[in-house]
């Protein structure tokens, strides 16, 4: 079964920092490992995708990093601004269908 | 292409009642995929199809709910005698079945409230 775990829980900057946010998965044999945006009270948008074979991922100020053999994947956030103020979710797949979710990490940029 | 659209956003029903939602996948993905996801929680995994048929359920999809896409495009989840408990927000995600590398796009959730 896979279980994934995200730290921190929540995180609070101020606008203009850098900062990483932590996943962590059981089950290494992903096919890919996708991190998405959630905003309060609406649906999840795609933000990355890493393949399996793939060791990161960029997208503008966004950058996603995983390492298969340690469980790990990490999102790095350039340069933060209050509209990055979201719940961020990471998400692997067990297999072709069932995705797994962490909680997410609630973040809050400052102006 | 619009993405994936649910219908209702939101839906307040008294315990007891049958409520039922609807789900649009963007229209050349042959894969759709409920989750149920409660506050404060990562969505969770209840059930996918592939086209018409329906491949994997969650032990999570008690027999009070249940799923079905009948012509291999919009798929429906309908729950029956509500309970509280069934609160919570009922995302749909749709993917192309080119390969297991594919990103799910989420629609916008229906939010169910169970009084």
């Amino acid at each position: 079964k896979q279980e994934v775990t995200q730290i921190p829980a929540a995180l609070s900057v101020p606008e203009g920092e850098n900062l990483v946010l932590n996943c962590s998965f059981t089950d290494s044999a992903i096919y890919n490992l996708q991190w998405f945006r959630q905003d309060p009270g609406k649906g999840l948008t795609s933000l990355l995708l890493i393949q399996s074979s793939q060791r990161e991922q960029t997208s503008g100020r966004l950058n996603a990093s995983l390492d298969k053999s340690s469980g790990r994947s990490t999102l790095y956030i350039a340069a933060s601004q209050p509209g990055d103020s979201a719940t961020y979710l990471c998400a692997a797949p067990r297999g072709y269908q069932k995705v797994t979710f962490g909680i997410g990490t609630k973040l809050q940029v400052i102006p | 292409d619009t993405g994936v659209s649910q219908n209702p956003r939101h839906k307040i029903t008294k315990r007891g009642q049958n409520v039922t939602f609807r789900c649009d996948p963007i229209s050349e993905h042959n894969r759709l995929y409920w989750y149920r996801q409660t506050l404060g929680q990562g969505p969770e995994f209840l059930t996918y199809f592939q086209n018409e048929a329906q491949l994997e359920k969650s032990r999570l999809l008690s027999d009070r709910f249940s799923a079905e896409r009948p012509k291999g495009s919009f798929s429906t989840l309908e729950i029956q005698r509500t309970e509280q408990g069934d609160s919570a927000m009922y995302l749909c995600a749709s993917s192309q079945r080119v390969a297991p590398n594919t990103p799910q796009y989420f629609g916008p959730g229906t939010r169910l409230t169970v009084l």
